[in-house]
């Protein structure tokens, strides 16, 4: 298996501009995280859904930021418009409950910069 | 929710000493406790986990032990070698859902 995908592995954008970071979890997992990390912050979880539906939204900071998992192979994570505090390294990282592990496993990130 | 605290943020030890690193959880319901080991500009990757019926776990040079009265979980890493410098980061979570993690630990195993 290839592990979780993510695109794009970096991405620098103005302030203003709209970004959309994608991710593809591992086949046969039925869990999906969208984590940011910051050296402030460390890994914040910013949404997971399980089973394709949203469970907990609770960490995405502000209506500015979205995500939608239209089916089982295929995420994105929305910002618009993007602001300067939104840079970061994006992590989406997959797991498959319905196993005797929930062992995360990441992706290798997308670093956004907005100038 | 669920508050883990890590300490130490960083922790410089010399090739072949030992390195601990402590963890704290808030939430009693916490049952898996899993340990990520990230290298610079790499993705956080599992190293260790442990569950709440368990009190301790080895795997070679690494092992986990949890108290669940105290609720608090450490990392320790026997013999170190210069490729065990990472950040590694605790995390909790009830029955795989959210995955709440440390602040880091950011560990320098000088030669």
């Amino acid at each position: 298996d290839a592990g979780v995908i993510q695109s794009p592995r970096h991405e620098v954008t103005e302030m203003g501009q709209e970004v959309t970071l994608r991710c593809k979890p591992i086949s046969g997992h039925n869990s999906l995280f969208w984590y940011r990390q910051t050296m402030m912050r460390g890994l914040e979880l910013l949404i997971y859904f399980n089973n394709n539906v949203p469970i907990d939204d609770s960490g995405m900071p502000e209506d500015r930021f979205s995500a939608k998992m239209p089916n089982a192979s295929f995420s994105t994570l929305k910002i618009q418009p993007s602001e300067p505090r939104d840079s970061a390294v994006y992590f989406c990282a997959s797991s498959s409950r319905g196993r005797s592990t929930g062992e995360l496993f990441f992706g290798e990130g997308s670093r956004l910069t907005v100038l | 929710g669920e508050n883990v605290e890590q300490h130490p943020s960083t922790l410089s030890v010399q090739e072949g000493d030992s390195a601990v690193i402590k963890c704290t959880y808030s939430d009693s319901a916490s049952n898996y406790f899993p340990w990520y080991k990230q290298e610079l500009g790499k993705r956080p990757q599992l190293i260790i986990d442990i569950r709440s019926n368990v009190g301790e776990k080895k795997d070679q040079r690494i092992a986990v032990t949890l108290n669940k009265t105290a609720k608090h979980f450490s990392l320790h890493i026997t013999e170190t070698q210069p490729e065990d410098s990472a950040v590694y980061f605790c995390a909790a979570s009830y029955n795989f859902n959210k995955f709440y993690f440390g602040s880091g630990t950011k560990l320098n195993v000088k030669p």
